[in-house]
């Protein structure tokens, strides 16, 4: 079945610093896929998607790019600040019959001044 | 608001009893669903409607787990004689194209 591996830190930086977080999966056929961003006391918001391989995705300074030989999407940002704090998550869709997402275990990201 | 909403935000109830969860999806999204967030398993899809199909029950954990969705827009999960396992956040989410818009959850405890 489909599946998602990502970093689970949680992960400490200071404002800034390069951030990677990485992300891969195993799913049948060409799934879509997604970062997911829950700040603090807050639900679900979509960061960025990519529908087909090489394309990039990206928002608020986020970058992530489909590597269809690597299974990969890794999210990084150049230059992170302390509202990026929140915790990430990578998702696939598979589409078929359902487009049910099926997510990473979350990555708790904090940003220190 | 234009978003996907959900109530209670919060919920406490005693082992063995009932609850009902709402969500109201974005209107005109006809897909819904509905997951489940909690500490020891992350984020798991439960159920899923599309228009006037069958719903996929494919994710719900246990016969004491329903959902249904009237008109094609509100829709409740309810969960029947509760334990302290079902203890989680619920989160509904409705699609648009391939992105699924969610709601901020109710957060189910019980005792």
């Amino acid at each position: 079945g489909d599946s998602v591996t990502q970093m689970e830190g949680p992960v400490t930086l200071s404002e800034e610093a390069f951030l990677t977080i990485n992300c891969t999966y195993t799913a049948t056929g060409y799934p879509s896929l997604f970062w997911y961003v829950q700040y603090p006391g807050e639900g679900l918001q979509l960061l960025l998607k990519a529908t087909k391989a090489d394309d990039k995705g990206s928002n608020k300074g986020f970058e992530a790019t489909y590597r269809k030989e690597t299974t990969s999407f890794h999210l990084e940002k150049g230059s992170v600040q302390v509202s990026d704090s929140a915790v990430y998550f990578c998702a696939l869709s598979s589409g078929g019959s359902n487009y049910k997402l099926t997510f990473g275990k979350g990555t708790l990201l904090t940003v220190n001044p | 608001g234009a978003g996907v909403s959900q109530s209670p935000s919060n919920k406490v109830t005693e082992k063995g009893k009932d609850v009902e969860l709402r969500c109201d999806p974005i209107s005109g999204h006809t897909a819904l669903y509905w997951y489940r967030q909690s500490l020891g398993q992350g984020l798991e899809f439960l159920i899923y409607f599309q228009g006037n199909s069958a719903p996929d029950k494919s994710g719900l954990p246990s016969d004491r787990f329903s959902a249904e969705r009237t008109g094609g827009s509100v829709s409740t999960l309810t969960i029947q004689r509760t334990q302290q396992e079902d203890s989680a956040v619920y989160l509904c989410a409705s699609r648009g194209g391939e992105t699924q818009y969610f709601g901020p959850g109710t957060r189910l405890l019980v005792l």
